[in-house]
């Protein structure tokens, strides 16, 4: 079973630019989490989607940051446009909700110049 | 709000030894789950183990345990015989008791594992 993708692994943007983070679920995971660790401090969650819902969105920074999760599958996270304190790690991860393990894939990490 | 504490930035161990990784956390809810999660410098985040609020064991996971006192709100990550793989960052976290609500994370420990 293919776990948590993420794409691209690597993105070096200048500031003012856009970027879009793309996740793909575990097949069949309802629940869809974004996270981020940014340089030396905590991995902070972002927003989580129940199928195509954003269920809690109250961890998203600002409006520079749109995430989407049409059709219930996969998830993209755009940012636009970006600043230099948006550089760090983005996590993606999924789960059924029904057992207690969130799956995470390898993030992707962001460095806005 | 939950919270999350780790106070070992870092810490070393002779291979073959026990190490005991420090996690104390902070919540109102009377149930709760507690992680623990190990990148390596590959970067992915592999989950270790959980523990439930009302469980009333202590989990264990192969060379994993979890020293639960639910009192002193702590959940400390036990490896026994520690391996040179086992070097890495660990990090501790809270969610709900199912797989559906948002993980609150501690700052992390990086282990290193000492031939």
């Amino acid at each position: 079973e293919a776990g948590v993708t993420q794409f691209p692994s690597h993105s070096v943007i200048e500031k003012g630019q856009t970027v879009t983070l793309r996740c793909d679920p575990i097949s069949g995971h309802d629940n869809l989490y974004w996270y981020r660790r940014v340089m030396g401090k905590e991995i902070k969650f972002l927003l989580h989607f129940v199928k195509e819902s954003k269920q809690d969105e109250s961890g998203m920074p600002n409006n520079r940051f749109l995430a989407e999760r049409t059709g219930g599958t996969y998830s993209t996270l755009k940012v636009q446009p970006a600043e230099l304190e948006d550089s760090g790690v983005y996590f993606c991860a999924s789960s059924l909700g029904v057992e207690n393990e969130q799956f995470f894939g390898p993030g992707t990490r962001l460095t806005v110049l | 709000a939950q919270k999350i504490t780790q106070t070992q930035p870092g810490m070393f161990v002779q291979e073959k030894e026990a190490v005991t990784l420090d996690c104390t956390y902070d919540t109102s809810d009377p149930s709760y789950g507690l992680f623990w999660y190990k990148q390596p410098s590959s970067g992915e985040m592999i989950f270790l183990i959980y523990q439930g609020s009302y469980d009333q064991q202590n989990a264990t996971e192969g060379r994993y345990s979890l020293n639960f006192q639910k009192a002193r709100k702590s959940a400390n990550l036990v490896i026994s015989a520690s391996q040179l793989g086992d070097s890495a960052m660990y990090f501790c976290a809270m969610g709900g008791t199912s797989g559906n609500t948002p993980l609150v994370f501690g700052k992390g420990t990086r282990l290193s594992v000492i031939a």
